[in-house]
């Protein structure tokens, strides 16, 4: 499995754009980048993914670097209901086992 | 509304008394997963099947057991807990994984089991 790397914690106001970054450098050129989060007392709840191009869903946009080695998450509007733990997990499209690491702790303040 | 639903949500039990944790899914998803989530272990897979009748260990198998006779349940079975089993557990279904598609895996709210 790929690496990833998170910082462990980030700040935003709301109403701010939040940038989420993701080093995944050793991952396969097959992976799949796929971000979940998990809110507070909640289970995990998918997000974005993509392979090669950015992707924007009503959720948010996933930016992927050139060379893959890194992504970042995009919220274009934060808001209070999206403080939650955000993992970025590289996995193949046939993959099954998603690995969440430790994530990111995104704290929304008004 | 399409969901999985997990219960109990909350259980606390004693050493050595068996225990099931239900999991449902409605939305007719062939692949379901069993995972733990402990303080600083992050999120871990237990348990998995493909489809009915097709299970396979995860990650951390040991003390646990699961079932798939029908499509829509996959129940986490506990023959003996120990206290190492207290964690928070959460069941997870998707559409057949495999293909060119990915599908997007569905958790439910999530079980806190404490064994003393």
């Amino acid at each position: 499995d790929a690496k990833t790397t998170q910082p462990n914690s980030m700040e935003s106001n709301e109403e701010e754009p939040v940038h989420l970054p993701c080093n995944h450098s050793t991952i396969s050129g097959t992976d799949y980048i796929h971000w979940y989060r998990q809110l507070p007392s909640q289970g995990p709840e998918y997000v974005i993914h993509g392979l090669t191009s950015n992707v924007n869903n009503r959720m948010a946009s996933l930016a992927i670097a050139e060379d893959r080695k890194s992504s970042t998450l995009i919220l274009h509007r934060a808001t209070l209901r999206d403080a939650a733990v955000y993992y970025c997990i590289p996995l193949g499209v046939s993959g099954y086992a998603l690995n969440f690491g430790k994530g990111t702790s995104l704290l929304v303040t008004p | 509304e399409a969901q999985v639903t997990q219960n109990p949500r909350y259980l606390i039990t004693v050493t050595g008394k068996k225990l099931t944790v239900t999991c449902s899914q409605n939305m007719n998803h062939e692949y379901m997963s069993w995972y733990r989530q402990d303080p600083g272990l992050g999120l871990r897979q237990i348990y998995y099947s493909m489809n009915v009748e097709v299970t396979d260990k995860g990650d951390v198998p040991e003390g646990y057991k699961v079932s798939r006779k029908e499509k829509r349940n996959f129940p986490l079975i506990l023959e003996s807990p120990s206290p190492n089993q207290t964690s928070l557990y959460f069941c997870a279904s998707s559409l057949a994984i495999g293909g060119r598609t990915y599908n997007e895996q569905f958790f439910g709210p999530g079980t806190r089991l404490t064994v003393l």
